[in-house]
């Protein structure tokens, strides 16, 4: 069964800092998606970026951005120019090809200090 | 105009009731989820429906059941409701297919007393 794991419940940094958070996960297959989910305080889930495993340049998408190590199964988000909006959850999430199961890690809950 | 909507957002209850969660999605998607969120914040897949055909369903105690009546719905009993099944539950949708993320809606905070 796929696995994903994020190591840091919580981070913190402050405003117009740059954060990274961990992320690994665990498959066999070798053609996957990968995503980062927020979440703030209003519970709704909000897609912040995609990769795809066949690709290897890193997606990006204004101030986040990954960086995905295939080999070590690694997909770490990271912000810049952290604004106090950016405090919130952040699950990291896998998909399998042509598989509708989407698989979460814990969750790393970011604060953003002023 | 809402992607995927939930009714209710809250939902108190006493413990044996039986109650529903309901899910619309207006964004065409052809397969849907239901997702727990337990008070950890951990988010567990509970069932996933594509064209009407359930493709996932893990370890979900039976009092739990998901009802579509069509691709745009995908509602979720639960009988005799337990203590344990405070949290709050989230549907879900998307396109089939894995490069496609799943649209969520803004969950149902469940508490049981």
């Amino acid at each position: 069964a796929q696995t994903v794991t994020q190591s840091q419940p919580e981070m913190s940094v402050q405003e117009a800092e740059t954060v990274t958070l961990s992320c690994t996960y665990d498959t066999s297959e070798s053609d996957y998606y990968l995503f980062w989910y927020k979440q703030p305080p209003s519970r709704q889930m909000i897609l912040v970026i995609r990769q795809e495993a066949y690709k290897q340049q890193n997606a990006t998408e204004n101030r986040f951005s990954v960086n995905f190590q295939k080999a070590a199964k690694s997909f770490s988000l990271k912000i810049s120019d952290s604004q106090l909006g950016d405090a919130a959850m952040y699950f990291c999430a896998y998909r399998r090809l042509n598989n509708n199961d989407m698989r979460f890690g814990a969750g790393t809950r970011l604060t953003v200090k002023p | 105009d809402t992607a995927v909507s939930q009714t209710p957002k809250y939902l108190v209850t006493q413990m044996g009731n039986d109650k529903s969660i309901k899910c619309e999605q207006n964004l065409g998607h052809d397969t849907m989820y239901w997702y727990k969120q337990d008070s950890k914040k951990f988010l567990k897949i509970m069932f996933s429906y594509n064209n009407k055909e359930l493709i996932i369903n893990e370890t979900v105690p039976n009092r739990f059941s998901p009802k579509s009546p069509d691709k745009a719905h995908l509602n979720l009993h639960i009988n005799s409701l337990e203590l344990g099944d405070s949290a709050v539950y989230f549907c879900a949708s998307s396109h089939a297919g894995a490069n496609t993320e799943a649209f969520f809606g803004q969950g149902t905070r469940l508490t049981v007393v």
